[in-house]
C-alpha cells in the first residue's frame, strides 16, 4: 500500500495524559499536513510542512500541540495534557511540490480517532 | 475569513437517479477546489481537483464544475449507486496558503 498510513488508528486516554500520532505520508510527496475533524464537521487545518519546515501554523494549534518532521519524511502530533475538547479524528495528508494540478492534490490517510474520557 | 458552505447537509435518492451536490465559497481567489468523499469512520478519498483555470473536471461518473464568478461548484453524479452512499466534502485552497478549507459536507445516501 503506497498510500499515506497513520498509526494508531485509534487512541483512548484520560485527561491529562500526552498522546503522540505518526503519519507516513506518500513517498515522493514533500509536503505534509495535519488536519483535525470532529463529529458532523469538515476537517480543520492545524499545521503544514514542506520538507521539514513547518511552514504554516492554525491558530487552533494551542501551545499544547506540537508537530514535527525531523527528517522531512514521517511526521509526528504531540498533544500534551489531553482534555476532553481534544477528541476528534486527525487526519495527516501529503501532496507534491512541483507544478500542475498533480501537485496540489491531497491524500489523505485514514485518520486517528482520539477519545479522551 | 473563506468560508465553505454546501447545501443540503443530507440528500438520499433512489438508486438508478442522477444527482447534484452544492458547494460555495465566500472568496473568489481561490486557487484550486477539490472534491472528497469520506466513509463513516474513515479518512478522505479525492475525487476531483479543479484548478482556478479550469472550469470542471471528469472523472467516470462523476463531473465537477466551478464558477468563480459565482463563487459556486458542483458535484454531479450520474445513475447513483448504493455504493455511492458517503459523505461528500468539497474544499478549496487560496493562493499563498496551502491549507484546505472544507465545508460540512453533504451526506448522501442512494436507496437501492
Amino acid at each position: 500500500d503506497t498510500g499515506v498510513s497513520q498509526n494508531p488508528r485509534h487512541k483512548i486516554t484520560k485527561r491529562g495524559q500526552n498522546v503522540t500520532f505518526r503519519c507516513d505520508p506518500i513517498s515522493e510527496h514533500n509536503r505534509l499536513y495535519w488536519y483535525r475533524q470532529t463529529l458532523g464537521q469538515g476537517p480543520e487545518f492545524l499545521t503544514y510542512f514542506q520538507n521539514e519546515a513547518q511552514l504554516e501554523k492554525s491558530r487552533l494549534l494551542s501551545d499544547r500541540f506540537s508537530a514535527e518532521r525531523p527528517k522531512g519524511s514521517f511526521s509526528t502530533l504531540e498533544i500534551q495534557r489531553t482534555e476532553q475538547g481534544d477528541s476528534a479524528m486527525y487526519l495527516c495528508a501529503s501532496s507534491l511540490d512541483g507544478s500542475g494540478a498533480a501537485s496540489y492534490e491531497q491524500y489523505f490517510g485514514p485518520g486517528t480517532r482520539l477519545t479522551v474520557t | 475569513k473563506q468560508e465553505v458552505t454546501q447545501i443540503p447537509a443530507a440528500l438520499s435518492v433512489p438508486e438508478g437517479e442522477n444527482l447534484v451536490l452544492n458547494c460555495s465559497f465566500t472568496d473568489s481567489a481561490i486557487y484550486n477546489l477539490q472534491w472528497f468523499r469520506q466513509d463513516p469512520g474513515k479518512g478522505l478519498t479525492s475525487l476531483l481537483l479543479i484548478q482556478s483555470s479550469q472550469r470542471e473536471q471528469t472523472s467516470g461518473r462523476l463531473n465537477a464544475s466551478l464558477d468563480k464568478s459565482s463563487g459556486r461548484s458542483t458535484l454531479y453524479i450520474a445513475a447513483s449507486q448504493p455504493g455511492d452512499s458517503a459523505t461528500y466534502l468539497c474544499a478549496d485552497n487560496q493562493g499563498g496558503s496551502e491549507k484546505l478549507v472544507f465545508g460540512k459536507g453533504t451526506k448522501l445516501t442512494v436507496n437501492p
